[in-house]
C-alpha cells in the first residue's frame, strides 16, 4: 500500500519559475527520501531529510520536514526544462529497510 | 563508483511463462531490494536481502521470489507469468546496517508479459 501522497498529481510550470511539491505520510518516520524519475527509467536520489531535520538544501532544492504534521515539501529554485520528471517521496516508516512511497507528482517545465 | 546495474533492460514473455531479472549492487552495499512500478498501484516493494538472507518481505504472491549471492548480487525470478506483472521492476541497494540511509535505484527492467 502507499506510504502517503504527494501533491499536486502534476504540475505545469514556465521554466524560470519555481515548483513546489508536497508529500503526506501516515506513520512515524526516521527519514524521509525524495527522488526523482524521468519517464520509464529509474529513480534518482535527490536529498535525504532526518525527523529530527526540519529543511534541508541541496543546490536548487530545499526540502522541509514537519513531523507533527507528517508532510514534506520539495521546493526546485529556478527550474528548467530538464526538471520535467516524476517527483517521489519515500520513508522508512520508523525504521524499516525497506521505502514506501507517495504516489508521486510528475511535473512540466516549459521552456 | 559504478552504480546499480540491472539487466536486461528490458524483456518480454508470454503468460505462464518464467523470468529471472538480476540486480549488482553499489560496491560495499550489502543490501538489495526489489520494487514493483505499475501506473495502477505505483511503486511497491517486493523484497529485501541482506548478507544472503530475506530480510523483509513485500505482499507479494509466492510466485515471486529472490535471492543474494555472496558478493551481493541479487536475482529475482517470477514464476508463471500473468499480464498484471508487466511493470517496471526496480532495484535498491544501501549499506544495509545502522540507521536506514540512503537508497540507490538501478535502471530498471521493463517487462512485458503478452
Amino acid at each position: 500500500s502507499q506510504q502517503g501522497e504527494e501533491d499536486p498529481q502534476a504540475l505545469s510550470i514556465q521554466e524560470g519559475e519555481n515548483a513546489t511539491m508536497n508529500c503526506s505520510y501516515k506513520t512515524s518516520i526516521n527519514n524521509l527520501q525524495w527522488y526523482r524519475q524521468n519517464s520509464g527509467r529509474g529513480l534518482v536520489h535527490l536529498i535525504l531529510i532526518r525527523s529530527n531535520e526540519r529543511e534541508k538544501h541541496s543546490g536548487r532544492l530545499r526540502v522541509t520536514l514537519d513531523t507533527s504534521k507528517k508532510s514534506s515539501s520539495l521546493l526546485i529554485t529556478a527550474s528548467r526544462a530538464a526538471d520535467t520528471a516524476s517527483y517521489f517521496c519515500a520513508t522508512d516508516r520508523g525504521g524499516a529497510n525497506n521505502l514506501f512511497f507517495g504516489t508521486g507528482t510528475r511535473l512540466t517545465v516549459i521552456p | 563508483k559504478a552504480g546499480v546495474t540491472q539487466t536486461p533492460r528490458y524483456l518480454i514473455k508470454t503468460r505462464g511463462q518464467q523470468v529471472t531479472l538480476s540486480c549488482s549492487p553499489i560496491s560495499g552495499h550489502r543490501s538489495v531490494s526489489w520494487y514493483q512500478q505499475t501506473p495502477g498501484q505505483g511503486l511497491q516493494f517486493l523484497f529485501e536481502y541482506f548478507s544472503e538472507t530475506q530480510r523483509n518481505k513485500g505482499n507479494f504472491p509466492g510466485r515471486f521470489s529472490g535471492r543474494q549471492f555472496s558478493n551481493s548480487r541479487s536475482e529475482m525470478n517470477v514464476s508463471t507469468l500473468e499480464l498484471g506483472d508487466s511493470a517496471l521492476y526496480l532495484c535498491a541497494s544501501w549499506t544495509g546496517q545502522g540507521a536506514s540511509d540512503t537508497q540507490y535505484f538501478g535502471p530498471g527492467t521493463r517487462l512485458t508479459v503478452l
